[in-house]
């Protein structure tokens, strides 16, 4: 109940395409769902997140679609550059444990090809 | 506004040395995260700490590591008398509250020999 799961495991695009990684969750607890983007050798950055009581949210290339029923979330990364290509992490958070530690999917290796 | 600093970056222990693990959180952050990543892996959650308090280690190994962060200076990992499968990445991320933006630092790549 407490994994989040995360397809596909790796991804390439061509510049100017559309991504999109996707992730499924079980325990309907979670409240928060960020996205991480880490290079290699970093630590990994906040990227966007979404909390359940809205189903998108945008903040420029970068959207997450959010389906509460489903118990899935997505991001889309328009317009692709290889400057995206890296390693992107969906995440939940768990707020009645009042810890926020973030159950993490397995990753998905972006690679945009000019 | 420094982010979250670790040190040291890279850290080679033999089997069976102790091997720490320092983390600076953010300024005006008082909770600490620390996660695991195996290579090829996602992250793991670890343990989370909060100024003198262990809040939740549900994610820590029950021997040979340990945590702590003091009042003064940064949050300490500690893993006693390493193993081959030690070998990870260790990542530290600090946030202003619970259910706050965790801000990650760049990790620190234990290798065990």
């Amino acid at each position: 109940q407490q994994q989040v799961k995360q397809s596909p495991q790796s991804l390439i695009v061509q510049k100017g395409g559309i991504s999109i990684i996707n992730c499924a969750y079980e325990n309907t607890a979670f409240d928060y769902f960020p996205w991480y983007q880490q290079f290699p050798g970093k630590g990994p950055a906040l990227l966007i997140a979404i909390r359940p009581d809205v189903s998108e949210k945008k903040e420029g290339r970068f959207t997450i679609s959010f389906n509460k029923s489903a118990k899935q979330f997505s991001l889309h990364i328009m317009d692709s550059q290889p400057g995206d290509s890296a390693t992107y992490f969906c995440a939940a958070t768990l707020g009645s444990s009042n810890t926020g530690k973030l159950i993490f999917g397995q990753g998905t290796t972006l690679q945009v090809k000019p | 506004n420094a982010g979250v600093m670790q040190n040291p970056r890279h850290l080679v222990r033999r089997r069976g040395q102790e091997a720490r693990l320092r983390c600076s959180p953010m300024k005006g952050h008082s909770h600490v995260y620390w996660y695991r990543q195996l290579p090829e892996e996602g992250l793991k959650f670890m343990v989370y700490l909060q100024k003198e308090n262990i809040i939740d280690e549900s994610g820590m190994p029950k021997e040979r590591f340990s945590a702590e962060f003091p009042k003064e200076g940064p949050s300490i990992l500690r893993i006693q008398q390493v193993v081959r499968g030690d070998s990870a990445a260790y990542f530290c991320a600090s946030s202003p509250g619970v259910v706050e933006t965790q801000y990650f630092g760049p990790g620190t790549r234990l290798l065990v020999l």
